[in-house]
């Protein structure tokens, strides 16, 4: 069965850092790829998603992910960060087509000033 | 736009009480979902649906019932609620289709406390 592992639990950066958040996946193919972001007390809103094609993909609020093959990775970038980016991130992969989506444990960022 | 509607927000219920979780969407989709999410598991499948009429259990169905009447409508049972369902739910749903490919849109969030 596929796996989403989010090797980091709380990351902590000072505003107009870079960001990178870790995901790392097992499955045979190229599944889906997503990352959400949940901020406190809210729902989950999509961020970006890979499905096919160019590996740098660009998503809402000025965040980029990488899908390299050969790491089974789909790291979430943004160059400067934001006070309002601090929430929970989630690494999400689908094998493909509509099949449920299995979730990481997500990783918490903080924002300090 | 009201997209993914879940009701209630917050319920407080006593062991061996029962209670349904209702998501409804407006969106016309196929195929919704149900999550359960405590803190440090991320988000873990309950039970979904792939149309009116069909319901498939997930990772962790145990306790839960639900049920897809309406298109629009999905709903999650807890029969008799245990302290281990304190958690907060999650309904999302997607269109089905392979345009669409599996971008699922969430409601809210239902946080359930069992005393």
């Amino acid at each position: 069965a596929q796996s989403v592992t989010q090797p980091d639990i709380h990351i902590t950066v000072s505003e107009g850092a870079s960001l990178e958040l870790r995901c790392n996946y097992s499955y045979g193919a190229t599944p889906y790829l997503f990352w959400y972001v949940q901020s406190p007390g809210q729902g989950l809103q999509l961020l970006l998603k890979y499905f096919s094609g160019d590996t740098l993909v660009q998503g809402i609020k000025g965040f980029e992910a990488e899908f390299k093959r050969s790491q089974s990775s789909f790291n979430l970038r943004k160059p400067s960060v934001h006070w309002s980016d601090a929430a929970e991130y989630f690494c999400a992969v689908a094998p493909s087509g509509n099949t449920p989506l299995v979730f990481g444990k997500g990783t918490r960022l903080s924002v300090i000033a | 736009n009201a997209g993914v509607t879940q009701t209630p927000k917050f319920r407080v219920l006593k062991t061996g009480q029962s209670m349904t979780l209702l998501c409804a969407q407006d969106m016309n989709h196929e195929y919704m979902y149900w999550y359960r999410q405590d803190p440090g598991m991320g988000l873990r499948l309950i039970h979904y649906s792939v149309g009116e009429g069909t319901t498939a259990k997930g990772e962790v169905p145990d306790g839960y019932n639900v049920s897809r009447l309406k298109k629009q409508n999905f709903l999650l049972g807890l029969e008799s609620a245990a302290p281990s369902q304190t958690s907060v739910y999650f309904c999302a749903s997607t269109p089905g289709t392979e345009i669409a490919k599996n971008i699922q849109y969430f409601g809210a969030g239902t946080r359930l406390s069992v005393l």
